[in-house]
């Protein structure tokens, strides 16, 4: 299984201040026939189930607001809030859709200081 | 817009079967190329993959759980089904369907919480 582990396991930023959250892979989630990196990350909000946010590392899903910024390098995964709102308080996982099981990090809580 | 709703008991004994449903609707469940997954939750702790039906049935699922589990569709009813047998306390969770679309998980159910107690 591929593991994926994510650091800090939680973190607070002031409203309007930048968030990054870390991912690493136990092995390469990169698919050559297309380029791609199959690492997406989701948020998840007290009793709501995960909601997609970027795909292929860093493609925003469609409605997704545009300071949630995926970056990769490597086997090394980054998601940056760059201007953190009050309504981004959650959890955040990323997740490997390279090879069965899929598997996710632990998860990053972000609060507001 | 997909929607995705599951549905069975909150309350399992131990060593019974949990039986879940997931009932889709805003699309047929046997059109494009998706794999219809379950993914639980236990309470306060990460997303656990569980497996996977396609379209067509084919299926995968987790090796920590292979031996006991089972995942089909129903294409009648537009639904596919998790059934997890000989539960223990360990299989207590939130479980999740949800729709994997190649690159991510897009659609997602509530979720329905499953209790294994006697």
């Amino acid at each position: 299984d591929i593991v994926m582990t994510q650091s800090p396991e939680s973190l607070a930023v002031s409203l309007g201040e930048r968030a990054t959250i870390n991912c690493k892979s136990s092995q390469s989630v990169f698919f050559n026939s297309n380029k791609k990196n199959y690492l997406a990350w989701y948020q998840q909000k007290p009793g709501q189930p995960p909601k997609l946010l970027i795909y292929w590392a860093s493609t925003r899903e469609s409605g997704v607001p545009d300071r949630f910024i995926g970056s990769e390098s490597g086997t090394d995964f980054t998601l940056t809030i760059s201007s953190l709102q009050a309504e981004d308080v959650a959890v955040y996982y990323c997740q490997q859709s390279y090879s069965t099981p899929f598997t996710f990090g632990p998860g990053t809580k972000v609060d507001i200081k | 817009q997909v929607q995705l709703q599951e549905s069975g008991p909150g309350l399992v004994k131990p060593s019974q079967t949990l039986s879940l449903t997931c009932t889709v609707s805003g699309g047929s469940i046997t059109s494009g190329s998706y794999y219809w997954t379950w993914i639980r939750q236990p309470a306060g702790k990460g997303l656990e993959w569980i497996g996977r039906i396609y379209t067509i049935g084919s299926t995968d699922y987790s090796p920590s759980l292979k031996s006991r589990v089972s995942i089909s569709l129903d294409t009648s009813k537009n639904l596919f089904s998790l059934k997890l047998n000989s539960v223990t306390a360990a299989d207590t969770a939130v479980y999740y369907c949800t729709r994997f679309n190649s690159f991510g998980f897009d659609f997602w159910g509530h979720g329905t919480m499953v209790t294994v107690s006697s």
